[in-house]
């Protein structure tokens, strides 16, 4: 039983256009949610997280959007950049982050030149 | 600051041999993770130390897998015997508390045979 969802195993997007990666989850228990990115033969390395008391974060160009009442999230990246390309994973977490975290099978985002 | 060191970096096993994960967590850091990340899927939380105390394990296959972190600092990560189903990459991640943001090793690489 997936808890965490990303349905898009990859994805292909021009240099500086917005990409837009989707995670959806099933526990209501998640309070906590995470984006990590990952290059080959490295472990994933921590981007972006949000809080279910806030609807968005943002952090340069990177943007996460929480919507509660569909349990969603997205990734906004604009503009893409050639070294954004890797595999993208979305992570959910119980107590504020004080679980161990629950990830989605990752989105490989490609960004074309 | 160094990051989270493991080793080894790759390893071949038959089946039903034994093997073991060495993890080093940053400095300082109170709480450790072993997930295990089978080809296609995300990471899968195996186990979380509190210091030297197990906090969850209870995604871990205790009849052939276990983890010990005795002066709460390095880990280890035991399988025995290895089946082929647990040829996977094992990471290690650690984290100031455990409301912290988690950095993660760049991991081992099992191929069970």
């Amino acid at each position: 039983d997936q808890q965490v969802k990303q349905n898009s195993p990859s994805l292909s997007v021009q240099e500086g256009r917005i990409s837009i990666l989707n995670c959806d989850y099933t526990n209501s228990m998640f309070d906590y949610f995470l984006w990590y990115k990952k290059y080959p033969a490295e472990g994933p390395t921590f981007l972006i997280s949000i809080s279910s008391i806030k609807d968005k974060n943002e952090d340069g160009r990177f943007t996460v959007f929480l919507n509660k009442s569909a349990k969603h999230l997205s990734l906004h990246i604009v503009p893409s950049q050639p070294g954004d390309s890797a595999v993208y994973f979305c992570a959910a977490s119980a107590l504020g982050g004080a679980d161990g975290l629950t990830f989605g099978k990752g989105t490989h985002l490609i960004i074309q030149p | 600051e160094a990051g989270v060191a493991q080793s080894p970096r790759y390893k071949i096993i038959e089946k039903r041999q034994s093997v073991a994960f060495w993890c080093n967590p940053i400095s300082g850091h109170a709480t450790l993770y072993w997930y295990q990340q089978i080809l296609g899927q995300g990471p899968k939380l195996l186990i979380q130390f509190q210091n030297n105390g197990v906090v969850d394990d209870s995604q871990l296959p205790k009849d052939r897998f276990s983890a010990e972190r005795l002066k709460g600092v390095d880990s280890t990560l035991k399988i025995q015997p290895a089946k082929l189903e647990d040829s996977a990459v094992y990471l290690c991640a650690s984290s100031l508390d455990r409301i912290d943001e988690q950095f993660f090793g760049p991991g081992t690489r099992l191929t069970v045979l």
